[in-house]
């Protein structure tokens, strides 16, 4: 089992933001850098963001990211929803020296 | 713009060894502070990191696995590789490399190859 916990699933309306949280169950949120991916169904993971809170160019200002340690966790907001947001999103740190990732949350766009 | 893809077979029986390789093109598999990692996905389940290896040779393992994986580099060919020994039929998944930025402690995997889907099967 991952350290990292991520909701199965959330969904939102077109327009909306949405907010996405990756929990970590021991160890320290801030001690590691998040990232976080978007899959498409079929395809492979994209980055979306990285180092907790940076956006790799392309990727749209829609997209940020943030951590907070009062809950252990860090948080994926995504914007301005659009239909073509649907997908999975799951994140990554590190535990033990190695990449973890979360299970994943599967995002509707209703 | 760096991209890479799998290969091999995708079906391997039982207790046989899983071989796969990943071709780098539009860029060098030996650029500096890049390692080279594969991860993997079962249908339906969450992303598992495989281990990494650096354009010199050096290697980590996932500690799940490192029993049984060994990854290898060729940077005359530009591409690295897979090998799992002693699989089973819970080693079926889609398998992908990824290019492995590593700031130490930490990492993120971008881009990734489209992926190969390799079942264990008799």
């Amino acid at each position: 089992n991952s350290v990292l916990t991520q909701p199965h699933s959330v969904s939102e309306s077109p327009g909306k933001t949405v907010t996405i949280s990756c929990t970590r169950s021991s160890g320290s949120i801030a001690a590691n850098y998040v990232q976080w991916y978007q899959q498409r169904p079929g395809s492979a993971p994209t980055i979306v963001i990285y180092e907790d809170i940076k956006r790799p160019s392309g990727v749209p200002d829609r997209f940020s990211g943030s951590i907070d340690t009062s809950s252990n966790s860090a948080s994926l907001t995504i914007s301005g929803l659009k239909s073509d947001d649907e997908a999975d999103y799951i994140c990554q740190s590190e535990s033990s020296f190695n990449p973890v990732f979360a299970g994943g949350t599967k995002l509707t766009v209703l | 713009q760096v991209q890479l893809q799998e290969s091999g077979p995708g079906l391997v029986k039982p207790s046989q060894t899983l071989s796969l390789t990943c071709t780098v093109s539009g860029g060098s598999i030996s650029s500096d502070n890049y390692y080279w990692s594969w991860i993997r996905q079962p249908a339906g389940k969450g992303l598992e990191w495989i281990g990494r290896v650096s354009a010199s040779g050096g290697t980590n393992y996932n500690p799940s696995l490192k029993s049984r994986v060994t990854i290898s580099v060729d940077t005359s060919n530009n591409h690295f590789s897979l090998k799992l020994s002693s699989v089973t039929a819970a080693d079926t998944a889609v398998y992908y490399c990824a290019r492995d930025r590593v700031v130490e402690p930490d990492n993120w995997f971008d881009p990734w190859g489209q992926g190969t889907l390799v079942t264990v099967s008799s």
